[in-house]
């Protein structure tokens, strides 16, 4: 079974923190690292797609590094704001359609 | 340019009763996957298909559970006979293609509660 798995489960930071998250997926038959990022009672949007060892992408304060012999990857927000509080999801895609994690919810307080 | 349309938002039925659950891809877009959240789940892949043909279906549930992309119209995600554990909320998503690059784009779900 394919495990794709994200941590912290959740988090609550201070409007001004910086933050970072864990993803961890199956090192072998990569493909591609998705995150997309998933607000209350919205849909699921697309932030990054990562495909080679060592990429980083970034977009605003929101930015991702992946490790894909290690298999991991991590998001980092940069001064979160309270817009920024919403799940955030990964995805590895190996040789199957993309396979998420459980996402890490995060809160900023203002 | 229209996002990818799930419909209805909301669906009860009773047990034993069939939903059918429909998502309208981005334009341009042919090829559809089907998730599925159980409560403090995270999305779990069913389905994915391309217009007229099922790719990959190993996430669906042997029994009661159909899925379709005909030549025209929408993508349905059928169940038969409804059972209580079936409540959940059933994501549509689309892609232009299958290229490394190419991410999934999700339309709001539809929420079924099986009473």
């Amino acid at each position: 079974i394919l495990n794709v798995e994200q941590s912290p489960q959740s988090l609550h930071v201070q409007e001004g923190d910086s933050t970072n998250f864990t993803c961890s997926f199956p090192s072998s038959n990569f493909y591609a690292l998705h995150w997309y990022r998933w607000e209350t009672a919205k849909s699921p949007e697309a932030l990054f797609v990562m495909t080679l060892n060592g990429d980083e992408k970034k977009k605003g304060r929101i930015s991702a590094t992946l490790n894909t012999k290690e298999g991991y990857s991590y998001l980092y927000i940069k001064g979160s704001q309270p817009e920024d509080s919403a799940t955030y999801l990964c995805a590895f895609r190996g040789n199957t359609p993309l396979v998420f994690g459980k996402g890490t919810r995060l809160s900023v307080i203002a | 340019n229209a996002g990818v349309m799930q419909n209805p938002r909301h669906l009860v039925r009773r047990r034993g009763q069939e939903a059918r659950l429909r998502c309208s891809p981005m334009k341009g877009h042919s090829h559809v996957y089907w998730y599925r959240q159980l409560p403090e789940e995270g999305l779990k892949f069913m389905v994915y298909l391309q217009k007229e043909n099922i790719i990959d279906e190993s996430g669906m549930p042997k029994e009661r559970f159909s899925a379709e992309f005909p030549k025209e119209g929408p993508s349905i995600l059928r169940i038969q006979q409804v059972v209580r554990g079936d409540s959940a909320a059933y994501f549509c998503a689309s892609s232009p293609g299958t290229g490394r690059r190419e991410k999934l784009f999700f339309g709001s779900g539809t929420q079924l509660s099986v009473l």
